[in-house]
């Protein structure tokens, strides 16, 4: 079985400042990772996939993740953040692309100006 | 761009009444999930759908749970007697080259 850990529930950071979001995961099969992103109140946006290749991996809005394999990590991150990218980030794997997907807890961005 | 649709966006229901929820995926993707979202808790797989039938479902869908796709183009989960704990935030979800989320139906259960 797999599973995901996002250890902050919370991250707190001024506009313009990097940001980095963590998610390990667990699973004793090649597995598929992923990030999406929930605006309040709106569903579940995917940011970026890793699948395979590169191990580093670019998304939507100027994010982009490392897989990392010997540390089972796929970490989120971003150079500069707006007001904008307030809003719950969610890492997720599957072991193919098709079947379901296992969530973490989710970390919560909050930019402030 | 296509994308999946749900309704109804809220649904408030009594305790022990049935609920079905409607999904629209995108046309000619062949997997289809339901997801929920209890407030403040991650999201957890519930079913996933191809080919007419059920190809995986966790703990959490049991009897009460059933899902059907009526048509070419609608997907639905029902619940049967609904419990306070079903409250939640309900997601459809298919597969094309990944999966595509719609909005969700929110459930509140009273």
């Amino acid at each position: 079985a797999q599973s995901v850990t996002q250890l902050d529930s919370q991250v707190p950071v001024f506009e313009e400042a990097p940001v980095e979001l963590r998610c390990n995961y667990s699973s004793s099969v090649s597995v598929y990772l992923f990030w999406y992103v929930q605006y309040p109140n709106q569903g579940l946006q995917l940011l970026l996939k890793y699948l395979s290749g590169s191990t580093l991996v670019k998304g939507i809005n100027g994010f982009e993740a490392e897989f990392n394999k010997s540390q089972t990590s796929f970490h989120l991150r971003k150079p500069s953040v707006h007001i904008s990218d307030t809003a719950e980030y969610f890492c997720a794997v599957s072991r193919t692309g098709f079947q379901k997907l296992v969530f973490g807890t989710g970390t919560r961005l909050l930019v402030s100006p | 761009e296509p994308e999946v649709t749900q309704t109804p966006s809220h649904q408030v229901t009594q305790m022990g009444q049935e609920v079905i929820l409607r999904c629209v995926p995108i046309s000619n993707h062949l997997y289809f999930y339901w997801y929920r979202q209890i407030l403040g808790q991650k999201v957890e797989f519930l079913v996933s759908f191809y080919n007419n039938e059920i190809s995986e479902k966790s703990e959490i869908f049991d009897d009460q749970f059933s899902v059907e796709r009526p048509d070419g183009s609608n997907f639905t989960l029902k619940i049967r007697s609904t419990k306070l704990e079903d409250s939640a935030m309900y997601f459809c979800a298919s597969w094309g080259s990944e999966q595509y989320f719609g909005p969700g139906t929110r459930l509140t259960v009273t």
